[in-house]
């Protein structure tokens, strides 16, 4: 079955530090990918996407590339600001349509200190 | 922006009890979703739901679990006896048909099985 690993939590920087969260997964077919950010209180929210290898998602400064070879997705910004302070989750789906259903990581914590 | 909602946002109630938790998607999508996320674990798919039935359910949807949209606008979940082990936070989720299928979450119920 589908599955995602993200490398253990929390992670703490200093504001316009440098962020790699990293993700890989095992999945069935060409699975498409994502990343999720939980702000405190609030629902789960598409942070960026990629449907098919190579495909880079970006979003608010956040970056990831799809790594077939590497079978990972590692999420990337440069400079991270207080507002960044999220739970992030790395998804995948291997199908379209009523039967996507997401597969979760188990979602980092980042706090980012002024 | 149209959001998710779901009410309420903790649920307290006692071992063996039903509860319902409620969910009002975005009005134009046609897939619906349950998945929930027991405290430090990964979030984990409940449910799908389309065209006014189950698409698919995990090992987890047991008979215990029901879904419903009783009107246009509400999707329910249901727990008939609760369990200790059901504690955790609920996510409602819905999507339109796309090919990569977004899904838009919302802030989730808090369940605590006493």
């Amino acid at each position: 079955g589908n599955s995602v690993t993200q490398m253990e939590g929390p992670v703490t920087l200093s504001e316009e530090a440098f962020l790699t969260i990293n993700c890989t997964y095992t999945a069935t077919g060409y699975p498409s990918l994502f990343w999720y950010v939980q702000y405190p209180g609030e629902g789960l929210q598409l942070l960026l996407k990629a449907t098919k290898a190579d495909d880079k998602g970006s979003n608010k400064g956040f970056e990831a590339t799809y790594r077939k070879e590497t079978t990972s997705f590692h999420l990337e910004k440069g400079s991270v600001q207080v507002s960044d302070s999220a739970v992030y989750f790395c998804a995948l789906t291997s199908a379209t349509g009523a039967n996507s259903k997401l597969t979760f990581g188990k979602g980092i914590t980042l706090s980012v200190r002024p | 922006e149209p959001e998710v909602t779901q009410t309420p946002s903790h649920q307290v109630t006692q071992m063996g009890q039903e509860v319902i938790l409620r969910c009002v998607p975005i009005s134009n999508h046609l897939y619906f979703y349950w998945y929930r996320q027991i405290l430090g674990q990964k979030v984990e798919f409940l449910v799908s739901f389309y065209n006014n039935e189950i698409s698919e359910k995990s090992e987890i949807f047991d008979d215990q679990f029901s879904v419903e949209r009783p009107d246009g606008s509400n999707f329910t979940l249901k727990i008939r006896s609760t369990k200790l082990e059901d504690s955790a936070m609920y996510f409602c989720a819905s999507s339109e048909l796309t090919s990569y299928n977004e899904q838009f979450f919302g802030p989730g119920t808090r369940l605590t099985v006493l």
